[in-house]
């Protein structure tokens, strides 16, 4: 089945303690995405990559780092949370670079992150 | 960054009923719009992708069209059903930036 996963699904953790969520897909698909949604605020973009090896900032990064050294793989990283990265985040994915073509995005189920 | 609004913030309908809502959003440098269905603990799902001033999509009972010199894009969903109700995400994208901005969505509740 085609799809975007996510683990943890949720986590309670503490100021300080490095985290990584990680996020697959098994879509073959070039371009990831992590969003963080917050009430009233929408979905905004954390950071991006258009393929292996080339990420970029969205537009609320600090705080967080990303890799993708596979096609597959694009893990979410806070080297130091504090509280105020307690959100709903998702991984999304879509078949190519949003630029050269519209296509979708698949979402991931979501992480719920509480940093305490 | 770019204002994507969406109204209502919520909407409560009947079973039955037609119903739309906006999505407004400036059209310098317009390049895509998207509509996404996302469901209470689900992730969100993708609807439509417009691009071009005067597109008309259509799924099942759900169409969006799109006017890009305005900057605004309606939903309409004909004959609300109960499995309709979810909050309808619509997202934007300018230029050559290689990234959507949201707005905060409109809450749609059908009841019997």
């Amino acid at each position: 089945e085609a799809q975007v996963t996510q683990n943890p699904r949720y986590l309670i953790t503490v100021t300080g303690k490095k985290l990584t969520v990680t996020c697959s897909q098994n879509m073959n698909h070039e371009y990831m995405s992590w969003y963080r949604q917050d009430p009233g605020l929408g979905l905004r973009q954390i950071y991006y990559s258009m393929n292996v090896e080339v990420t970029d900032k969205g537009d609320v990064p600090e705080g967080y780092k990303v890799s993708r050294k596979e096609k597959r793989n694009f893990p979410l990283i806070l080297e130091s949370p504090s509280p105020n990265q307690t959100s709903l985040y998702f991984c999304a994915s879509s078949l190519s670079n949003l630029v050269l073509s519209d296509n979708e995005q698949f979402f991931g189920p979501g992480t719920r992150l509480t940093v305490l | 960054i770019l204002n994507v609004e969406q109204s209502p913030q919520s909407l409560h309908v009947q079973e039955g009923d037609s119903t739309n809502f906006t999505c407004s959003f400036p059209s310098s440098n317009f390049y895509a719009l998207h509509w996404y269905r996302w469901e209470t603990a689900k992730s969100p799902e993708a609807l439509f992708v417009m691009t071009l001033n005067g597109d008309e999509k259509k799924k099942g009972r759900i169409s969006a069209t799109l006017n890009t010199k305005e900057g605004y894009s309606y939903l309409y969903i004909k004959g609300s059903q109960p499995e309709d109700s979810a909050t309808y995400l619509c997202a934007s994208r300018t230029g050559t930036a290689s990234k959507l901005t949201f707005g905060t969505g409109t809450r749609l509740q059908v009841t019997l």
